[in-house]
């Protein structure tokens, strides 16, 4: 199973609602990570957490609040979003963050449009 | 900080053709890795093809080989016998050990017409 997958597919929110993006993976995969990705825009990314510590965080607003409650499960809440904020929010992971040439498998993403 | 160019932001190829992406990147490491995404419209980013920056030999994936030019800072991905599959987003990109902070290329949009 090389799966990624991300719930929701699509999530509409206000500025003033909390919401919460969910990823899971069942590699064994020990590194993940979310991006974010304008439409016609390379994925940035934004956090990575390895062994369930964040390990980077991108100077990301602290309106994205990471959270990695086990290995195969990443979820990322968010709180009084911008409408600047609507982007493809993508998960992806990898074996560990030992090895660099590991491939990063991604998820579908959730697209995320904030009113 | 590393930065990647992408120069061609659309490209067209015959079915059966060949076509090559350029990408270039700015570094002052010397450990690091390099990446070819493809990402086809809305579908899932996959990895079309890796190298090492410590290996001198281009890598291959099949019809997908890449030119690896060190000095030059030079990255290109050659695609053979283009398919109507090979339609996507090509992002290169680069990452450096040890976060695996990955950075992209603004990406090709590559059409293969039949």
């Amino acid at each position: 199973d090389t799966e990624v997958t991300q719930t929701p597919k699509h999530l509409v929110m206000g500025m003033t609602n909390k919401k919460s993006l969910k990823c899971e993976q069942h590699m064994g995969h020990r590194a993940m990570y979310w991006y974010k990705q304008k439409a016609k825009k390379p994925p940035e990314l934004m956090f990575v957490y390895s062994y369930e510590k964040l390990s980077i965080n991108e100077s990301v607003p602290s309106r994205f609040s990471p959270e990695c409650p086990n290995s195969s499960l990443l979820n990322l809440h968010l709180h009084a979003l911008q409408p600047e904020d609507s982007a493809l929010y993508l998960c992806a992971s990898s074996e560990s963050l030992g090895n660099p040439a590991d491939e990063q498998y991604f998820g579908p993403g959730t697209r995320l449009t904030v009113t | 900080a590393q930065t990647v160019t992408q120069s061609q932001p659309e490209m067209s190829v015959q079915e059966a053709e060949t076509v090559t992406l350029s990408c270039t990147y700015d570094t002052s490491e010397s450990n690091y890795y390099l990446f070819w995404y493809k990402q086809p419209p809305s579908r899932q980013m996959i990895l079309v093809i890796r190298q090492e920056a410590y290996k001198q030999q281009n890598a291959t994936e099949n019809r997908f080989s890449v030119n690896f030019q060190k000095a030059a800072k030079s990255f290109s991905l050659k695609i053979s016998d283009s398919q109507l599959g090979d339609t996507a987003m090509y992002f290169c990109a680069f990452m450096k050990p040890p976060n695996n902070d990955m950075r992209f290329g603004a990406g090709t949009r590559l059409t293969v017409k039949p």
